[in-house]
């Protein structure tokens, strides 16, 4: 079956636009993670959801930052007025619920830069 | 707060040789471990967990880790290195309320023929 899936793949953007990252997460499965990893870090917790609601979104930096998952599936994370500081991969994460013991099956993530 | 530290940032073993990965983690309660690795272009891709129960865990690709509790540390280890593992490896602690986790920041694997 199909595993998470995230698009675009490469984004490049010029500091202070605005930028959409998609993520499709397994079928079925109601948790759903955003991670940032920068460059020689491993990644960073930045929001999960469960359903359509945002559980825990402590890890957002700032209010550039917000995301959306209105169907219990796709989410779209945003940033708003980028900053080259926002370059980093963004990956997203799925799992059958939020359990701790679930497995999170992660994509492969969006490189984002912002020249 | 909960807290991963993985000391080597970069490891160089032969093809065949033995590997350990350290991990050492930083906790209040039963931590749930995770080791993960990561190829270029690609996701994050399970190799093993730890919950409770038996402290030697079994993953893919010939992987094992051992928790240790009196030394706050959740090693990996592979008896035998495939020029394939060449790769990044990250250490995760996921927190007991949720399933958000926190990483180390890895360990690269480079693997000399």
């Amino acid at each position: 079956g199909a595993g998470v899936s995230q698009t675009p793949s490469n984004k490049v953007t010029e500091k202070g636009k605005y930028v959409e990252l998609r993520c499709d997460p397994i079928s079925g499965h109601t948790a759903l993670y955003w991670y940032r990893q920068s460059l020689g870090q491993g990644p960073e917790f930045l929001i999960y959801f469960q359903g359509t609601g945002a559980a825990d979104d402590s890890g957002l930096p700032n209010d550039r930052f917000f995301a959306v998952r209105p169907e219990g599936s796709v989410s779209t994370l945003k940033i708003q007025r980028t900053e080259r500081g926002d370059s980093a991969v963004y990956l997203c994460a799925s799992s059958l619920t939020s359990g701790t013991t679930d497995t999170q099956y992660f994509g492969p993530g969006t490189r984002l830069t912002v020249l | 707060a909960q807290s991963v530290t993985q000391p080597d940032i970069h490891i160089t073993v032969s093809e065949g040789a033995s590997l350990e990965l350290r991990c050492n983690y930083s906790y209040g309660a039963t931590p749930y471990l995770f080791w993960y690795v990561q190829s270029p272009g690609q996701g994050l891709q399970l190799l093993l967990k730890y919950f409770s129960g038996d402290t030697l865990v079994q993953g893919i690709k010939g992987f094992e880790a051992e928790f240790k509790r009196s030394q706050s540390s959740f090693n990996l280890r592979k008896p035998s290195v495939h020029w394939s593992d060449a790769a990044e490896y990250f250490c995760a602690v996921v927190n007991t309320n949720a399933g958000k986790s926190t990483f180390g920041d890895g360990t690269t694997l480079t693997v000399k023929p």
